[in-house]
């Protein structure tokens, strides 16, 4: 069964040092997107790419974090300088398309700022 | 502002009873609700949606009811198993977006 694909699992780092995830989405699917789930509270967008554009960043905290998905394919999301709130799961999803509402998650990247 | 809540934090059942699962949304333009269910180190999986023009869905031991008017949609779980524990996230959509608004989720805990 196909799946999406993320990398690294765990990450401590300590705060002002860079970061960076990557994700792999499902062959295929179109739209991906980035989540950040902060414990205790749901996911919430951060950017969402339709293949190499970003279709939605309203939520990302463009003064440290930046996404980029330059071949439509794979992506990459950095955080520079990370802050001790940054802590979270950053959780990346893909679809086939923008109205079936049904994302396909990846298991995730715990990050953790000391 | 939260657009999607889901009110209980956790909710604790017996194995073979009824699991219900709330969750309250404000924005009336929503069209489409999605449960997923998330297990501890894990992304959330999908589980079951229903779309706006419909007021219930049901696949197998799950059941999604929608009540537009109250802006309420609640899930069950019957009957309820060990393997359900988990965390679940209520989430709504515009289906012309493709973006999900997830609720605080809810942690059930199914006891043998």
């Amino acid at each position: 069964e196909a799946e999406v694909a993320q990398s690294p699992r765990y990450k401590i780092t300590e705060k002002s040092q860079a970061v960076a995830f990557w994700c792999d989405p499902i062959s295929g699917h179109a739209t991906l997107y980035w989540y950040r789930q902060i414990l205790g509270q749901g996911p919430e967008l951060l950017v969402q790419f339709q293949d190499e554009s970003v279709v939605d960043d309203s939520q990302l905290p463009k003064d440290r974090f930046s996404a980029e998905r330059l071949k439509g394919v794979d992506s990459t999301l950095k955080i520079q300088p990370a802050e001790l709130g940054d802590s979270a799961m950053y959780l990346c999803a893909s679809s086939a398309g923008a109205n079936t509402g049904e994302l396909f998650f990846g298991e995730g990247s715990r990050l953790t700022v000391l | 502002d939260q657009q999607v809540k889901q009110n209980s934090p956790s909710l604790s059942v017996q194995e073979g009873r009824i699991s219900i699962l709330n969750c309250d949304y404000t924005n009336s333009m929503f069209d489409y609700f999605l449960w997923y269910k998330k297990y501890p180190a894990e992304g959330p999986t999908f589980l079951i949606s229903i779309s706006s023009i419909k007021d219930k869905n049901e696949d197998g031991r799950f059941t999604v009811f929608l009540n537009k008017s109250a802006k309420h949609l609640s899930l069950h779980i019957v009957p309820s198993q060990p393997g359900d524990s988990a965390v679940y996230f209520c989430a709504a959509s515009l289906s012309n977006t493709g973006k999900l608004i997830f609720g605080q989720g809810t942690t059930l805990q199914v006891k043998p």
